[in-house]
């Protein structure tokens, strides 16, 4: 079935400092979406990409939907203590009810 | 608007015992899943619903049950627990296919 590759596992970062993170597939998809999940809460929503090339913003975070549909990026610009968690891609598989796939995650780590 | 409810948020049982994970949403989203998260694994999908009265297989469904009587709720069961279950559970729902989901808190559930 369909997987997604994330990366980093995980990351260790200084307060400030910008984050880059990505997924990456063998299959195409029509739709890449990035979720955080904080300690002891479910994954909350943060970018929805739905065409292949798309750039989105959402305050200091920037997403793209790569150009050849199997893959997209996370970046976070000037982290603060706060973007702390485990980030995770999805994607949704256009296939009969469309379900959604997700990669292992991110953990970042910011010392402050 | 509470959204996507789960209870309970901790349970611990016995191996080869039974029970319900509740889900309900109040938002009037047709389709709804269940998930498991595992450490280093992502978000697996168990079982999903396009509506009341209809639910499919996902990923890993061997273990559970699902059943969609109404719009609203959408319970897990574990008819004989094992350890290999123990694992955080979430519940999320969406108002159609291509939209994102939204995740309930999860239950955290431990197999002895």
């Amino acid at each position: 079935g369909q997987q997604l590759n994330q990366s980093p596992q995980s990351m260790f970062i200084q307060e400030g400092e910008d984050v880059s993170m990505n997924c990456t597939s063998s299959s195409i998809f029509n739709t890449w979406l990035w979720y955080k999940q904080d300690p002891g809460e479910g994954p909350v929503l943060l970018i929805a990409l739905y065409k292949a090339g798309e750039l989105t913003s959402n305050g200091r975070l920037t997403a793209q939907f790569g150009i050849t549909r199997k893959d997209s990026f996370l970046n976070i610009s000037a982290s603060i203590p706060s973007d702390v968690g485990i980030y995770f891609c999805a994607a949704l598989v256009f296939q009969g009810a469309q379900k959604l796939v997700f990669g292992q995650g991110t953990r970042l780590t910011i010392n402050p | 608007n509470a959204g996507v409810t789960q209870t309970p948020k901790f349970q611990v049982l016995k191996t080869g015992q039974s029970m319900t994970l509740q889900c309900a949403q109040d938002m009037n989203h047709e389709y709804m899943s269940w998930y498991r998260q595992d450490p280093g694994m992502g978000l697996r999908l168990i079982h999903y619903s396009v509506g009341a009265g209809i639910t499919d297989q996902g990923e890993v469904p061997n273990g559970y049950n699902v059943s969609r009587s109404t719009t609203e709720d959408f319970p897990l069961r574990l008819l004989s627990a094992a350890p290999s279950q123990t694992s955080v559970y979430f519940c999320a729902s969406r108002v159609s296919p291509n939209q994102p989901q939204h995740f309930g808190d999860g239950t955290r559930l431990s197999i002895l």
